[in-house]
């Protein structure tokens, strides 16, 4: 079956630029995360959907970031007037809303490059 | 405080040869999960072996086996007959409150084992 898929797998851009990252969760799953992970190190949260409602943001390192799933399916994270310190994998991770151990399932992330 | 700590930067171990790998965690939650994840240099997360903090059975996963110890706050990971193709990052983490579906995971530094023939 189709796990979580996201686009693109590599991105780069200049500094200051806006960029779009995308994620498709796994079908019927109500959850969806994302992550930052910087080089060398284990992934951050950044936020967190509840179908197309954005429950938990509190991860978001600035109001440069902003992610929305409009219709509880795909979902967007955006990054604005981006910086270097931005550089990083960004990883997208859903989840069934029931189930005893609400394991996560990631996708193969997103590596953005500011240069 | 650090919730996740992973005090092995990098493990070496010979194919065949059981590796442990060390997780301690934080937190006061009574009710909490501990995963442990693998991400090979692909880049994805796989998941491994899940405990739940109310388990009175260690996990185990095949070759992957949790050493749950509550009391000392510890969940470290057992893989037993490495293969070459266990070489890869590992990372333990954690959610605490386990059934409330939104509780993000928070993970430690992780660890590189490297497995040689």
């Amino acid at each position: 079956g189709a796990g979580v898929s996201q686009s693109p797998r590599y991105k780069v851009a200049k500094r200051g630029q806006d960029v779009a990252l995308r994620c498709d969760p796994i079908s019927g799953h109500v959850s969806l995360f994302w992550y930052q992970q910087a080089l060398g190190q284990g992934p951050e949260f950044l936020t967190y959907f509840q179908n197309e409602a954005q429950l938990d943001k509190s991860g978001l390192p600035s109001d440069r970031f902003f992610a929305e799933r409009p219709e509880g399916s795909v979902s967007t994270l955006k990054i604005q007037r981006t910086q270097q310190e931005d550089s990083a994998v960004y990883l997208c991770a859903s989840s069934l809303i029931l189930g005893v151990s609400y394991e996560q399932y990631f996708g193969p992330g997103t590596r953005l490059t500011v240069t | 405080a650090q919730k996740i700590t992973q005090t092995q930067p990098g493990m070496f171990v010979q194919e065949k040869e059981a590796v442990t790998l060390d997780c301690t965690y934080d937190t006061s939650d009574p009710s909490y999960g501990l995963f442990w994840y693998k991400q090979p240099s692909s880049g994805e997360m796989i998941f491994l072996i899940y405990q739940g903090s109310y388990d009175q059975q260690n996990a185990t996963e095949g070759r992957y086996s949790l050493n749950f110890q509550k009391a000392r706050k510890s969940a470290n990971l057992v893989i037993s007959a490495s293969q070459l193709g266990d070489s890869a990052m590992y990372f333990c983490a954690m959610r605490e409150g386990v059934g409330q579906a939104g509780t993000a995971l928070i993970f430690g530094k992780g660890t590189t084992l490297s497995v040689s023939s």
